[in-house]
Parts: C-alpha cells; sequence; structure tokens
C-alpha cells in the first residue's frame, strides 16, 4: 500500500516568513495528493490539492508542489500569519480507486509574532 | 467548499453501551465514504471504507462486529460503536468523496468518551 513520510513534525517561524512543508510517497500509481489543515479540536479542511497531471498549483499565499518522478510534493505558505498557525497534513491517493488518503504524520506549524 | 456534517460532534456515554456517529454530505452525493480515528497529536487513520449500498471495507486490526458502518445512501454513512469501553474514547472523522471527482472533504469530527 502507500506510504507517506511528513517533514518536519514541527516547524516554527516568524510572522511574515516562509513556511515549507514536505512529504513524499511511495506508489506511483497514487495521482491526487491534498493538503489538510487542522485546527485543534476540529476536522481536517482542504486548502489546496494537486493533480498528477499538474507541477504546481498557486492560490493567494498557498503554493504547492509535485514532482512526479522523485515522488515528493511540498505546501509552501508565503507571507505567514498567526491564523496560518495549525497542524497541516499531506495526503496521497490514487484517483478513481476506491480507497481512502493515505495521510502523513502531520506538521505542527507555529507562527512566532 | 463542499460541507460534510457529523452528528454529534461530542458524545459521553457508559461502558458497554452502543453510540451511533452520522456522517451526512450536504450539497452533494457522495459514492465513497470513509471513517477515521485520531488519537491526540497523531495523525489520522483510516478505520475503514463504505461504498452506497454494499459492504464497508476494514482496515487490517479493526474490528468489523465493533465498528458496524451502514452506507444507506449517497448522502448518509454511519458508524456505530458497539459495546464501548475507555479505550475505544478518541476524535472520530469521516469524509466523503463526491460522485463527480476525486475530491475528499472532511467532516468536523466526533468526541467520544466512553466512561
Amino acid at each position: 500500500g502507500e506510504n507517506v513520510e511528513q517533514h518536519p513534525s514541527t516547524l516554527s517561524v516568524q510572522e511574515g516568513d516562509s513556511a515549507v512543508i514536505k512529504c513524499t510517497y511511495s506508489d506511483s500509481a497514487s495521482n491526487y495528493f491534498p493538503w489538510y489543515k487542522q485546527e485543534l479540536g476540529k476536522g481536517p479542511q482542504l486548502i489546496i490539492d494537486i493533480r498528477s497531471n499538474v507541477g504546481e498549483k498557486k492560490d493567494q499565499r498557498i503554493a504547492v508542489t509535485l514532482n512526479k518522478t522523485a515522488k515528493h510534493f511540498s505546501l509552501h505558505i508565503t507571507e505567514t500569519q498567526p491564523e496560518d498557525s495549525a497542524v497541516y497534513f499531506c495526503a496521497a491517493i490514487m484517483g478513481g480507486g476506491a480507497d481512502g488518503l493515505t495521510f502523513g504524520k502531520g506538521t505542527h506549524l507555529i507562527i512566532q509574532p | 467548499g463542499a460541507v460534510v456534517s457529523q452528528h454529534p460532534s461530542w458524545v459521553i456515554c457508559k461502558s458497554g453501551t452502543s453510540v451511533k456517529i452520522e456522517c451526512r454530505s450536504l450539497d452533494f452525493q457522495a459514492t465513497t465514504m470513509f471513517w477515521y480515528r485520531q488519537f491526540p497529536k497523531q495523525s489520522l487513520m483510516l478505520m475503514a471504507t463504505s461504498n452506497e449500498g454494499s459492504k464497508a471495507t476494514y482496515e487490517q486490526g479493526v474490528e468489523k462486529d465493533k465498528f458496524l458502518i451502514n452506507h444507506a445512501s449517497l448522502t448518509l454513512s454511519t458508524l456505530t460503536v458497539t459495546s464501548a469501553h475507555p479505550e475505544d474514547s478518541s476524535f472520530y472523522i469521516c469524509s466523503a468523496r463526491s460522485t463527480s471527482g476525486n475530491t475528499i472533504y472532511f467532516g468536523e469530527g466526533s468526541w467520544l468518551t466512553v466512561v
């Protein structure tokens, strides 16, 4: 099955700086890679996703890049703000398959004021 | 974005009783719904996958007779924790995949405390 590795487990950045979270996956058949933000006591919220036919996708301060050859994808947050503090999870799935998402272990992002 | 509603958001039950958690897709039809369990400061662990009108597929190590899943319609799946014990206390989260694509949306989760 799929295996997703996520780094770092904790990331502390100064407000206004950029944050980068990296993930690798093992199953070359995976073709859909969403990122979720989870605040304490709440369910994960989809913030951005990318499909394997695209190398990069951007939505305002958030961007995701995908390198299919190396089987890794990254989340980039620019101009970080205090409300960006949360746990971020990457995930991978084979689109059209019946399986659920395989999640990374999560990154606790802390924005220092 | 699409909305997935979970109910109840928190529940306390006595050991030995059963508790049901509902997961509804409010503005889209979901062919597949997933149930996850999450312990504090850990990632989400997939428990089972349910497809409308068919039996759920459970992950290894998850007892199907203890965690009963029913996906009766394209907008509703239920998870019933039977004969609950304190070790079943956890945060249970459902997600749903729309019939129109691969995007998966999550509910807000349900806190279960067994006393």
